[in-house]
């Protein structure tokens, strides 16, 4: 049974494309989040957002945006690709009250 | 400007040693600071976490040390296992006004040599 669960895997596409990566959880959580691992494995947030409130890091793109059709799903849409947006997106989900994110397996994204 | 700091980059251990990994913060208002650990081709996983009010935090072989006072806090695997060869990120967190997020170190590659 899969916690938080992203589709696709692997996405290949060409510079200039507008894609969507999508995620679920099925833990009942409030709070979802979109963090990029880079070639180095840097790991950094980009979005934190539940029912009330998007939180931003101030250093994404405005290409980048969440979106929510419900509680449990947070897709992210990214317009105009480039080539520095290849990496791996991972969603992350956590529980009202409490500190722990658990992490989908991630989205590798290739740019061409 | 990279608010956690973490080294080793890379780190080679012997199975049955013990293998460390120290992170420095540098914004006083974290007050969560986990753990987690990366498999090739997986999302990280939660490995031990604390909170600055303790200075140490033990679950089975694996310590974390807290110094609030240097704004360190480490890692310590203990008996070390060829199980353990992955990617190791420390992370911190201002809590819920800050939407939990975590600020994540650059990661401590892990390899235990049998």
């Amino acid at each position: 049974d899969t916690a938080v669960s992203q589709t696709p895997k692997y996405l290949v596409t060409q510079m200039g494309n507008d894609k969507s990566i999508k995620c679920e959880q099925n833990l009942g959580h409030d709070t979802m989040y979109w963090y990029k691992q880079d070639s180095k494995k840097f790991l950094k947030i980009m979005f934190s957002y539940n029912n009330k409130e998007l939180i931003i890091n101030e250093t994404v793109p405005n290409r980048f945006s969440p979106k929510s059709p419900d509680k449990a799903h947070l897709n992210l849409h990214i317009n105009s690709l480039e080539l520095g947006d290849s990496a791996v997106y991972f969603c992350a989900s956590r529980a009202q009250g409490g500190p722990t994110q658990y992490f989908g397996p991630g989205t590798r994204l290739l740019v061409l | 400007q990279q608010q956690v700091k973490q080294s080793p980059q890379s780190l080679i251990v012997q199975k049955g040693g013990i293998s460390i990994i120290n992170c420095a913060y540098e914004n006083t208002a974290f007050d969560y600071f986990p753990w987690y650990q990366q498999f090739p081709g997986k999302g990280p996983a939660l490995l031990i976490a604390i909170r600055p009010d303790v200075s140490e935090k033990k679950e089975g072989r694996f310590t974390i040390s807290f110094n609030k006072s240097a704004k360190q806090f480490s890692l310590h695997i203990m008996d070390s296992q060829p199980g353990d060869s992955a990617t190791y990120f420390c992370a911190a967190s201002m809590g819920a006004n800050a939407g939990n997020m975590l600020t994540f170190g650059g990661g401590t590659r892990l390899m235990v040599k049998p």
